[in-house]
């Protein structure tokens, strides 16, 4: 089955810094990879995704890469606040939400 | 638009003892899923419905877990013994369809102590 690897699992950053999540993924199949952040004890939202056709999605001060070759994709956050301090998390899928993987997570601490 | 609902949100029980959590997805949403949420790491899918049809149920450990969702809408997760390493947040997520964006509830976390 799919596996999705990231890194790292803490990052400090000082306010107004950029951050970069990275995620790897086994499946050469998988589509679909979105990313979630997840604020401590709350629900995990859905904040971006982008689609195997697409090398890269801005919303924002949030953007995704995706390079299919090599079978990574990372998540960019830049002019950090510090209510962008959560746990993110990546995910990969073949074709939607049917069977979603998701990474282990990312602590994002923005430090004003 | 009322957002996922889940009961309870805390659970404490003692090993070996029962223990059921439910979920009312978001009006309209067809699938529904229970995620399994140990602490540190991300959301590992148990089992998806598509109305009332489980159609993937491969990661549901299913000597102790069990669920329904008998008229396609709410649904019932089932732990029955519970065991020390079932303590965790378990999370129902629904959607209009597979390809639609999933939206989490609050979860239930639960201790088995």
């Amino acid at each position: 089955g799919e596996n999705v690897e990231q890194h790292p699992s803490t990052l400090s950053v000082q306010e107004g810094d950029s951050a970069v999540i990275k995620c790897t993924y086994s499946d050469s199949a998988s589509n679909y990879f979105p990313w979630y952040k997840q604020e401590l004890g709350k629900r995990p939202q859905l904040i971006i995704d982008i689609r195997s056709n697409v090398g890269e999605k801005k919303d924002q001060r949030i953007a995704v890469t995706l390079n299919k070759t090599a079978k990574h994709f990372s998540l960019h956050i830049t002019e950090t606040q510090p209510e962008d301090s959560a746990v993110y998390f990546c995910a990969a899928s073949i074709g939607g939400y049917q069977k979603v993987t998701f990474g282990t997570g990312t602590k994002l601490q923005v430090i004003p | 638009e009322a957002g996922v609902v889940q009961s309870p949100r805390y659970k404490i029980i003692e090993k070996k003892q029962p223990v059921a959590f439910w979920c009312n997805p978001i009006s309209g949403h067809n699938t529904l899923y229970w995620y399994l949420q140990n602490l540190g790491q991300g959301p590992e899918l148990l089992i998806r419905y598509e109305n009332e049809e489980a159609v993937d149920d491969s990661q549901l450990p299913k000597d102790r877990f069990s669920a329904e969702r008998l008229k396609g809408v709410d649904s019932t997760l089932k732990i029955q013994p519970a065991e020390l390493g079932d303590s965790a947040v378990y999370l129902c997520a629904s959607s209009r369809g597979q390809m639609d964006e999933q939206f989490f509830g609050p979860g239930t976390r639960l201790t088995v102590l």
